[in-house]
């Protein structure tokens, strides 16, 4: 099977940066994807890293280290609206259409 | 542009009862997913489906039935109620084109309370 591990919850100002660290273990990688979900709200795609390196989409960036099976959603520029739970995912690999979700990262974003 | 959608949106049961919560998208999409998400913890699937016609077991499948019958629609039976599966229960569907990069996208949720 698959296990993520992410801090439970995570806490910064307005304008600040902020990381969220994503570690997994899987008997396959088909890619790393991460998720934001505001409170009563659905969870929404946010970026994928299938290969080593940075992805950059606006604020947000997505890291990804396929030898240290770990990743990172930097979130730039804080602002009080980024205040949501943020998760990580990967492919189970016996069934790639099949995502294992992370526990999530609650982000409070103060004033 | 109507995406994912879930009926009904609360629902209030009592122990024992049955119902059907319904999922229908408008993608195309040959995926289609049931989650649960209980407070402060992440999303546990409990079926799926990879096409029209074909289900199969999630992590938390116990208690739960679903069927796709049609490719657009994927529906969600409890068969009899009971307290533990008071949750928020979220409906997906991916494309499988484009492999795995392709997100999910989830409907807005189903509030199910189960006294």
């Amino acid at each position: 099977g698959q296990s993520l591990e992410q801090p439970s919850e995570v806490t910064a100002v307005e304008g600040a940066i902020v990381q969220i660290n994503c570690t997994y273990q899987t008997s396959g990688f088909y890619g790393l994807s991460w998720y934001q979900q505001h409170d009563g709200g659905a969870p929404t795609f946010l970026s994928y890293n299938a290969l080593d390196g940075l992805e950059e989409t606006g604020r947000f960036s997505s890291f990804l280290s396929r030898s240290d099976s770990y990743g990172y959603l930097l979130l730039q520029e804080l602002q009080m609206k980024d205040s949501a739970s943020y998760f990580c995912a990967v492919r189970d690999p016996d069934s790639w259409g099949k995502l294992q979700f992370g526990a999530g990262t609650q982000v409070v974003v103060t004033p | 542009n109507a995406g994912v959608t879930q009926t009904p949106k609360f629902r209030v049961l009592k122990t024992g009862q049955s119902m059907t919560l319904l999922c229908a998208q408008d993608m195309n999409h040959e995926y289609m997913y049931w989650y649960r998400q209980d407070p402060g913890m992440g999303l546990r699937l409990i079926h799926y489906s990879v096409g029209e016609g074909t289900t199969a077991k999630g992590e938390v499948p116990d208690g739960y039935n679903v069927s796709r019958l049609k490719k657009q629609n994927f529906l969600l039976g409890l068969e009899s109620a009971a307290p533990s599966q008071t949750s928020v229960y979220f409906c997906a569907s991916s494309s499988i084109a484009g492999g795995a990069s392709q997100p999910q996208h989830f409907g807005d949720g189903t509030r199910l309370s189960i006294l």
